[in-house]
């Protein structure tokens, strides 16, 4: 069961930073937040995951809010290859936790 | 990063028969294997998982008759659609997470789409 809420769609221009939110205000102390991205008839790819300090990889940073109700993914120089749709999911970090996938944030960068 | 593929890419078939798809981790083991559908437009559908050597556990509304998951090593897992038919059609993704490895980040394959004619 998706337990987050992400805006539907969010557009971006091309070298800016892209900054998608999301909102997990029911995640649970042992829950992570993992970003995941989909190209359209492709596979999702990992991004970055955080427990409660903000992250930073090759790829994104992330940001998670003190209360950790709400998070925001930041691709800090967005390319056209970056549109794709986002996923936001929270999920234990048991070997017993598995990836629920929500709607996502379809992001589209333009020229 | 860790590679997953999955074979076929793509796969037309008559109604009434079987299909077989093939999950492998490349690069690593995989103490868990999970299967994913998706309908045009819409989001990953978590259908099963499995962990080598045991049976797959299936997610509520998901016929384990019907989708066969055999996970027989730690680097493949398979998913047969039985007697498929025009509303199996979908993108079948599957996802495979390390046995070692601090985090237990999720790697996906490129996923195979059927059409069932």
């Amino acid at each position: 069961d998706a337990k987050t809420t992400q805006p539907t769609s969010m557009d971006c221009a091309e070298g800016r930073a892209a900054n998608l939110p999301c909102n997990h205000s029911t995640i649970s102390g042992n829950e992570y937040v993992y970003w995941y991205r989909q190209i359209h008839s492709q596979g999702p790819q990992y991004i970055i995951h955080g427990l409660k300090n903000n992250e930073t990889n090759e790829m994104a940073s992330l940001i998670i809010t003190e209360d950790r109700k709400s998070s925001t993914l930041i691709l800090p120089h967005a390319t056209l290859r970056d549109t794709a749709v986002y996923y936001c999911i929270v999920k234990t970090g048991s070997t017993l936790g598995r990836l629920y996938f929500g709607r996502g944030t379809q992001l589209t960068v333009w020229p | 990063g860790a590679v997953v593929s999955q074979h076929p890419s793509r796969v037309i078939c008559k109604s009434g028969t079987s299909v077989k798809i093939e999950c492998r981790s490349l690069d690593f083991q995989a103490t868990t294997m999970f299967w994913y559908r998706q309908f045009p437009k819409q989001s990953l559908m978590l259908m099963a998982t499995s962990n080598e050597g045991s049976k797959a556990t299936y997610e509520q509304g998901v016929e384990k008759d019907k989708f066969l998951i055999n996970h027989a090593s730690l680097t493949l897992s398979t998913l047969t659609v039985t007697s498929a038919h025009p509303e199996d059609s979908s993108f079948y993704i599957c996802s495979a997470r390390a046995l070692t490895g601090t985090y237990n980040e999720q790697f996906f394959g490129p996923g195979t789409r059927l059409t069932v004619l």
